[in-house]
């Protein structure tokens, strides 16, 4: 499988609101409700910000939301904040119990 | 407190084997798909290899069929992974994941909610 196709850089000022993408395919993104993304601090493990497309677990910030269209399911960072500067993965469900991650993305915060 | 802790990482020449272990606690193991998720220096997250809550199903990424084998002991609340015929590509951190949820229709879990702080594996002569 391959990786799903996330930018390499994504960058905005503080209070604003960023948007990353991830596109697959018909067989993984298209084909399951199940998108979920993470953060990834530097020298740290990943954190789980969103599941099944859009849905937030408990104590994750509102903040952040996740939506999807088609192949490409996409994060939303709004109010945009210094502890945001990280890097985002996202992850589809691709089939016969299989994962695929994204390529990831990293944020900055300028 | 949910903890997974993950040991066994080390530095193994091309063609070696190693075995990581997972201890995990804080919660009732057993009741949980776990997965191995791992990540190249420098590089992004690669899904690895999933195991039911009861060890009796397992699949793995194509990058290491054949050469790793996911296990766990529910009695002793610990995950494995016994990794065969290392290759340098196979140099990452490796984490141990707790699958989220379940949901009947494929009949998976749908995320990854609590990581361990991995083990890293290096593969060099």
């Amino acid at each position: 499988q391959s990786a799903l196709t996330q930018p390499a850089s994504v960058s905005g000022s503080p209070g604003q609101s960023i948007t990353i993408s991830c596109t697959g395919t018909s067989t993984d993104v298209g084909s399951y409700n199940l998108v979920s993304w993470y953060q990834q601090h530097p020298g740290k493990a990943p954190k789980f910000l969103i599941y099944e497309d859009n849905k937030r677990p408990s104590g994750v910030s509102s903040r952040f939301s996740g939506s999807k269209s088609g192949n490409t399911a996409s994060l939303t960072i709004s109010g945009l904040q210094a502890e945001d500067e990280a890097d985002y993965y996202c992850c589809s469900y691709g089939g016969s119990s299989t994962f695929v991650f994204g390529t990831g993305t990293e944020v900055t915060v300028l | 407190e949910v903890q997974l802790v993950e040991s066994g990482g080390g530095l193994v020449q091309p063609g070696g084997s190693l075995r990581l272990s997972c201890a995990a606690s804080g919660f009732s193991f057993s009741g949980y798909w776990m997965h191995w998720v791992r990540q190249a220096p420098g590089k992004g997250l690669v899904w690895v290899s999933r195991i039911i809550n009861d060890g009796s199903g397992t699949t793995y990424a194509d990058s290491v069929k054949g050469r790793f084998t996911i296990s766990r002991d529910n009695a002793k609340n610990i995950l494995f992974l016994q990794m065969s015929s290392l290759r340098a590509e196979d140099t990452a951190v490796y984490y141990c994941v707790r699958g989220f949820g379940w949901i009947p229709s494929p009949g998976t879990t749908s995320g990854f909610d609590v990581w361990g702080q991995g083990t890293t594996v290096t593969v060099s002569s």
